[in-house]
Order: structure tokens, then sequence, then C-alpha cells
């Protein structure tokens, strides 16, 4: 099953502008990541915030996590054409077994206009 | 090329037949991971394994499917008995043992039972 949801499910922007993407989830967690999936191909990493961070930032990207809120959210700055893509949250479970399994949102698709 | 590779990228299969996917993780990483992805759903988690053993399997991993890495290299996961509700993007992905894993994901196999 999903862990959380992603909001908003669509985002349609014009290139330059920013995009914000949020991630809600429901069981303590030890990391939170980022990935990006062009359409029909397979999944690219943009970047990992730990439990115990609450921000981060990797060249047009920001992250920012709230564990008190179970939430986080995904900025990217001056958007551009290929930047459009499905966006997805995926967190890393606490411990036990499942340590290292990573449970996926529903994703968040984002359209960048030329 | 040392990402992860995945083979068949496509397979076409009658409802009944076994099917069987390759997943090659980049070379020094002792994890492996399998997920499923439907239409428009984030990808879910099905098993992986830490060098040959396998940690842990989902509920949404039914007896029809099995999966090895028999000398913690390579990994392969059959499907026997292919129903239509199997058809997916089938994903694989590697990682080093860490807490804070970043996974590389494979280009997936996309498999349609007829």
């Amino acid at each position: 099953s999903q862990q959380g949801e992603e909001d908003p499910q669509a985002l349609s922007i014009q290139e330059g502008e920013n995009a914000t993407m949020n991630c809600s989830y429901k069981t303590s967690i030890n990391n939170l990541q980022w990935y990006r999936q062009n359409s029909g191909r397979g999944l690219v990493h943009l970047i990992l915030i730990r439990s115990n961070e609450r921000e981060k930032h990797s060249g047009r990207l920001r992250v920012t996590l709230d564990t008190s809120k179970k939430s986080s959210s995904l900025l990217i700055t001056a958007s551009r054409a290929a930047d459009t893509a499905s966006y997805f949250c995926a967190t890393g479970n606490a411990g036990g077994t499942s340590y290292g399994k990573l449970t996926f949102g529903q994703g968040t698709i984002l359209t960048v206009h030329p | 090329d040392t990402g992860v590779s995945q083979n068949p990228r496509h397979k076409i299969t009658k409802r009944g037949q076994n099917v069987t996917f390759r997943c090659d993780p980049i070379s020094e990483h002792n994890r492996l991971y399998w997920y499923r992805q439907t239409l428009g759903q984030g990808p879910e988690f099905l098993t992986y394994f830490q060098n040959e053993a396998q940690l842990e399997k989902s509920r949404l991993l039914s007896d029809r499917f099995s999966a090895e890495r028999p000398k913690g290299s390579f990994s392969t996961l059959e499907i026997q008995r292919t129903e239509q509700g199997d058809s997916a993007m089938y994903l694989c992905a590697s990682s080093l043992t860490s807490g804070y894993n970043e996974q590389f994901f494979g280009p997936g196999t996309r498999l349609t039972v007829l």
C-alpha cells in the first residue's frame, strides 16, 4: 500500500516559474527521498533528507521535512521544460526488518510549458 | 555503463504462461530490491535481498511470484501462471547497505499479459 499522499496530483506551470510539490506520510521514518520519473522510464534519485534534518538543497532543488507534521515539500526553482516528469516521494522505514525498503507516494505530474 | 540493468525491457505474454525477468545491480551494491508499478501509481515494494538472502517479501507477492539472487549478484523474478492483473512495470533497484540508502533504479521491464 502507499505510504501517503502527494499534493497536487498534477501541476502545470510556465518555464521560469517555481514548482512546489508536497508529500505526507503516516508512519515514523528514517529518511525521505524524492525521485523523478520521465514517462515510461525508470526512476532517477533527486535528493535524500534524513529524519533529523529540516532542509536540504541540491542545485535548483530545495526539500523540507517536518516530522511533527509528517510532511515534506519539494521546490524546483526556475523550472525548465526538461523538468516535465512525475515526481515521487518515498519514505525509508525507521528500523526492523523493513530497514532500507522504500514506500512511495502516488506522485505529482509536473508539466512545464516552454 | 555501471548502472542497474534489466532484461527484457518489454515482455508480452499470454495469460497462464510463465515469465522471468533479470536484474543486474550496480556491482558493489549488496542490496537489491524489486518493485511493481502500475499506471498512474507509485512503485510498490515486492521484495529485497541483502547479498543472497531474501530479507523481506511483501504481501503483494503471491505464491506465483518467486525471486532469487543465487550468488548475491544478479537477481531473477519469475511469475508463474500469469494473470492480466500482473500487467505492470517491474522495477529493480540496488543500494549499498546503510541506514540512509539511496536506491538506484533500472529502466524497468514492462509486462503485458494478454
